[in-house]
């Protein structure tokens, strides 16, 4: 089986352009979280959207957005990109994501770098 | 004080040491707990979950603590290939799973 995939796996983007990543995750998982780390960081949770409904926000500001599909596949995208949005971004898929004890997993992520 | 604390390291340990990572966590609610590992420029992986029994798995050694709020790995015989970044994991349900990982514990095992 599949397990998580991400798209684009690297990019380059100028400040203040706009960015999609996207995620798919493992087939039969609804749940979707994504997160950012940056370099010699542990990674940091933006969002959590379990059936297509955003379930948990973290400290992130408004131009982070994200949305699940009906396939539970995600898009995360980031606005007005600043050079401090330069990170891994890992998207995680988990069984129910609601319930404690599920295990989550991760993708491959995508490297973005803001120049 | 932050909500799940690590020594980043690094640890630099000969071939065959034994090592051991603690990780504080500040949340006394918080419900589930498990150590990742993060190789170089790659994905946090799960390694294990924890639990107050403690438990085990091959050469690894995972141990709740749940008065002293903190968690602990134990490795045994280290391998060259046990060389990555080991993230403590915390989680915590409240209408999602709110899930905190430490910065990290580099290990380097050294031939």
């Amino acid at each position: 089986d599949a397990g998580v995939t991400q798209s684009p796996t690297h990019l380059i983007k100028t400040r203040g352009q706009h960015v999609t990543l996207r995620c798919s995750p493992i087939s039969g998982h609804k749940s979707v979280s994504w997160y950012q780390q940056v370099l010699g960081q542990g990674p940091q949770f933006i969002f959590q959207y379990y059936e297509k409904e955003e379930r948990g926000r973290g400290n992130f500001p408004d131009r982070f957005s994200a949305r699940q599909f009906p396939n539970y596949s995600s898009e995360l995208n980031v606005n007005a990109l600043l050079l401090g949005d330069s990170a891994l971004y890992l998207c995680a898929s988990s069984l129910s994501g609601v319930t404690d004890g599920n295990t989550i997993y991760f993708g491959e992520g995508s490297w973005l770098t803001v120049v | 004080r932050k909500e799940v604390e690590q020594d980043p390291g690094p640890f630099n340990v000969p071939e065959g040491a034994t090592v051991a990572f603690n990780c504080t966590y500040s949340n006394s609610a918080s419900q589930s707990f498990f150590w990742y590992r993060q190789d170089c420029r790659k994905e946090p992986k799960l390694l294990m979950s924890v639990y107050s029994s403690g438990n085990e798995d091959g050469r690894f050694t995972a141990q709740l603590n749940r008065a002293s709020q903190y968690i602990s790995l134990l490795i045994r015989d280290s391998k060259l290939s046990d060389s990555a970044t080991y993230l403590c994991v915390v989680t915590l349900s409240g209408g999602y799973q709110k899930v905190t990982f430490g910065i990290g514990t580099k290990l380097q095992v050294i031939p």
